[in-house]
């Protein structure tokens, strides 16, 4: 079945550094979308991609989905501690696209 | 509105024993998810739903149940917990409208059976 995979799968940063989390798909996706998932909590939506090549940018945060839609990357600017969680990736699935296959995620921890 | 509610919070039960995880969500959403997160994983896909009366399987669903009477609702249950049913649940739900997935997380249960 299809697979989406995240590397690595932890970074520990200092606090000011940059990161980056990647992902990758075993087949097209017809858009991506990321999550963060504080330590102890849930996750929750950050963002979702659907066109070739596109970059959106919250703040620090950048996300880029690549130009065959099968990767996509997340990098944080100058982290910050409240940066601190997993991030997760998750493409569409299934008939009509109900599902999401979610990555393994990349856990960030941040040295303040 | 409440968004994503699930309960209860944590539970530990027995091998063998049953068990249903609630799930309830105010924001008229026609799919509801379950998935299991094991300790430093990522989340799989146990069951779905895309409306009410309907519901298929996930990833990993042996060993589970749901039902889908209510829109609100989608409660799943766990027959003769086993050790390896231990994880944190989460039910998310989401509208799919023109191709935008965004899924709503609940706070999870965090299971425990030994």
């Amino acid at each position: 079945g299809q697979q989406v995979m995240q590397i690595p799968q932890y970074q520990h940063v200092q606090e000011g550094e940059d990161f980056t989390t990647y992902c990758n798909s075993s087949t097209t996706l017809s858009n991506i979308q990321w999550y963060k998932q504080r330590p102890g909590g849930h996750p929750v939506f950050l963002i979702q991609l659907v066109k070739s090549g596109e970059v959106k940018k919250q703040k620090r945060l950048t996300f880029q989905f690549g130009e065959a839609k099968k990767n996509s990357s997340l990098h944080i600017t100058a982290t910050q501690t409240t940066d601190v969680g997993t991030y997760f990736c998750a493409g569409p699935v299934g008939q009509g696209a109900q599902k999401l296959v979610f990555g393994q995620g990349t856990r960030l921890t941040i040295n303040p | 509105n409440a968004g994503v509610t699930q309960t209860p919070k944590f539970r530990i039960l027995k091998i063998g024993q049953s068990m249903t995880l609630q799930c309830a969500q105010d924001m008229n959403h026609n799919y509801m998810y379950w998935y299991r997160q094991d300790p430093g994983m990522g989340l799989k896909l146990i069951y779905y739903s895309v409306g009410a009366g309907i519901t298929d399987k996930g990833e990993v669903p042996n060993g589970y149940n749901v039902s889908r009477s209510t829109t609100e609702d989608f409660p799943l249950r766990l027959e003769l917990a086993a050790p390896s049913q231990t994880s944190v649940y989460f039910c998310a739900s989401s509208t799919l409208l023109a191709g935008w997935n965004e899924q709503f997380f609940g706070p999870g249960t965090r299971l425990t059976v030994l």
